[in-house]
């Protein structure tokens, strides 16, 4: 079966870096997104990854190593408005967008 | 500005009244997707429809019904809401060019069944 993993939950500090982890088992992979989700809100897309590598963009960069089937979203100097749902999503082999369950970003003053 | 644009964004039915959800954009683009997104769950892919290509996901129930009249609109219908349905109703689009497409939401319709 096809499989993405992100953890449930995670807290961080206004002002602090923050990494939210992924990794994913598909049937084919053509890659791999991270939108963003406040709450009562529709995802909003944040980056595209296809290649091995970090692509940076402002204050969130997105890796991705298709090796390890592991991709990670990097969130610096973090601000409230930052507090939100991050999904994880892979393009497989048929371009069948596969859904993480979303990772919730709690932000602390 | 070009967008996705779902109505009513809430929408309230009782059990078992018909209800249907619309959706337009001004993207031109080609793909249309509705989504069942339940709180703290990743998107469920209901139906997508590639121009007037209908394509229906193996696990959606019959209870749920789309139509596609033209390019910019989609509807979702609903036949017979059960509890189990209330949930926001995520409507997408992509441009359906080669490749891997990008899909933009609209702000969704949340739906709840009394």
């Amino acid at each position: 079966g096809q499989n993405i993993d992100q953890p449930t939950e995670m807290t961080a500090t206004e002002g602090a870096i923050v990494q939210i982890n992924c990794t994913y088992q598909t049937s084919g992979f053509n890659g791999l997104f991270w939108y963003q989700q406040h709450a009562g809100e529709a995802p909003t897309f944040l980056s595209y990854n296809v290649l091995d590598g970090l692509e940076e963009k402002g204050r969130f960069s997105s890796f991705l190593s298709r090796s390890k089937g592991y991709s990670y979203l990097l969130l610096k100097e973090l601000q409230m408005k930052d507090s939100a749902s991050y999904l994880c999503a892979v393009l497989d082999s048929n371009y069948q967008l596969i859904w993480g369950a979303g990772t919730k970003l709690i932000i602390k003053p | 500005d070009a967008m996705v644009i779902q109505n009513p964004r809430y929408q309230v039915t009782q059990f078992g009244k018909p209800v249907t959800l619309s959706c337009s954009q001004t993207l031109n683009h080609n793909v249309m997707y509705w989504y069942q997104q339940k709180s703290s769950q990743a998107p469920k892919l209901l139906f997508h429809y590639y121009d007037k290509d209908f394509n229906n996901e193996a696990d959606t129930p019959d209870n749920f019904q789309s139509r596609r009249p033209n390019t910019s609109f989609c509807f979702l219908d609903i036949r017979s809401p059960g509890l189990g349905d209330a949930a926001m109703y995520l409507c997408a689009t992509s441009p359906g060019g080669q490749g891997a497409d990008t899909q933009y939401f609209g702000p969704g319709t949340r739906l709840t069944v009394l």
